[in-house]
Formats: structure tokens, C-alpha cells, sequence
């Protein structure tokens, strides 16, 4: 199968643009899952989607923001950015079949730069 | 919420040694506890899991194992190789239907040929 992707994989916006990231999870899996990852920060928890309805959402203001369409893809969106968004976005998918948490697999991720 | 704590954040060890990475969790709810990998530049991998129902998992040289009562984790890496090098990450996880992993800081292994 083919494994979680994520376009683009570089990308370069200007203070205030917004900003759209997109995920394709492994086929099958119904669960996708964004994090941020910085230096400071660590990998943090942004959302969940499943069967299109956010189940959960960390600790991120309301520029952060994303959905799942009927075939499991994902997207997410930041908009008036700030320097601080500057990060490796990533997403995880998951199979999500039972109420148990199952294995999540990432994709390569989105190097966000703002300048 | 949930909090993982993770030690040490570096770790240097001569190949062929074994490695310990410990991490310790506050909800005692957390039943999901994941390790990753990550290379440089590279996207996190998975390498091992361990469920709450379980004190121990072994997959050929890395191993984890569970404390419940403690709330303590930890990452066992024998016969260390060059590409063991890399950042790893522990993480727990809460059921009751939703996939949230909450990740520790991140343990950076170096193996010293």
C-alpha cells in the first residue's frame, strides 16, 4: 500500500497570507491526525478527523483549522500567519476501526517558512 | 490533559551497547503507548507499541516495556547499530474514540562507532 503523502512538501508565505496543506492517508484508514513540529515545541497535537467530523482539537487558536472530505483525505488551514506558525506540519492516518487507539502512520510532512 | 515526560533528551552510546530511554505519563487512563523514530529530515516511524494489557513487547532488538502502577515506560535498544542514531520520540494515548497522541520531548541517540 501506499504510505501517507502531503503536498507540498516545501512552502514559503509572507506574514498574514493564509495557507493550505493537504493529506492523502494510506487507503482503508479513516482517522488523520495533524501535528506541528518545532525545535521548542516538540511534536503538538492540532486535530483529529473522522469520517469528515473533528473528533478532537489541541491547544491552537482558531487560524488553525482543517477537514476531511468523503474519501478520508484531509486538509488543513492557517490563515493570517504569523512567524511563530513556521514548522514542520505533519499528518498521521489510522485505521480507527475500534474505539481502542490503533498504529498511526505519518507522512513526510509540509516545511512551512514564514518570513 | 495529558503529559509526557521523556529522559534523557540526549544519549550517546558505543555500538554494541544496549540504550534506555524512559518516559513517564499522568493520565492513568492512557492504554496506547507508541515509540517513533525519527532520521534527520525524515518523517516519524513507527518501531514499536505497547497496550496497556501488556508489561513487555520485544521485536528482534528493541523492546518496551509498561509500569502501569508507576506510569513509566521505556525504550530498550540492544546490540546498538550506526543507524540506530536518530530522535525518538515516546507518546501515550487516552481511549474512548479519538486517535490524540500526546508525544514526549524526544530522546536524540547517538551510536559512537
Amino acid at each position: 500500500k501506499a504510505g501517507v503523502t502531503q503536498t507540498p512538501r516545501y512552502l514559503i508565505k509572507t506574514r498574514g497570507q493564509q495557507v493550505t496543506l493537504s493529506c492523502s492517508p494510506i487507503s482503508g484508514h479513516r482517522s488523520v491526525s495533524w501535528y506541528q513540529q518545532t525545535p521548542g515545541q516538540g511534536l503538538q497535537f492540532l486535530f483529529e478527523y473522522f469520517s469528515e467530523t473533528q473528533r478532537n482539537k489541541g491547544n491552537f487558536p482558531g487560524r488553525f483549522s482543517g477537514r476531511q472530505f468523503s474519501n478520508s483525505r484531509s486538509e488543513m488551514n492557517v490563515s493570517t500567519l504569523e512567524l511563530g506558525d513556521s514548522a514542520l506540519y505533519l499528518c498521521a492516518s489510522s485505521l480507527a476501526q475500534t474505539g481502542a487507539p490503533s498504529e498511526q502512520y505519518f507522512g513526510p510532512g509540509t516545511r512551512l517558512t514564514v518570513t | 490533559g495529558e503529559n509526557v515526560e521523556q529522559h534523557p533528551s540526549t544519549l550517546s552510546v558505543q555500538e554494541g551497547d544496549s540504550a534506555v530511554i524512559k518516559c513517564t505519563y499522568s493520565d492513568s487512563a492512557s492504554n496506547y503507548f507508541p515509540w517513533y523514530k525519527q532520521e534527520l529530515g525524515k518523517r516519524p516511524q513507527l518501531i514499536i507499541d505497547i497496550r496497556s494489557n501488556v508489561g513487555e513487547k520485544k521485536d528482534q532488538r528493541i523492546a518496551v516495556t509498561l509500569n502501569k502502577t508507576a506510569k513509566h515506560f521505556s525504550l530498550h535498544i540492544t546490540e546498538t547499530q550506526p543507524e540506530d542514531s536518530a530522535v525518538y520520540f515516546c507518546a501515550a494515548s487516552i481511549p474512548f474514540g479519538n486517535e490524540k497522541l500526546t508525544f514526549g520531548t524526544g530522546t536524540r541517540l547517538t551510536i559512537i562507532p
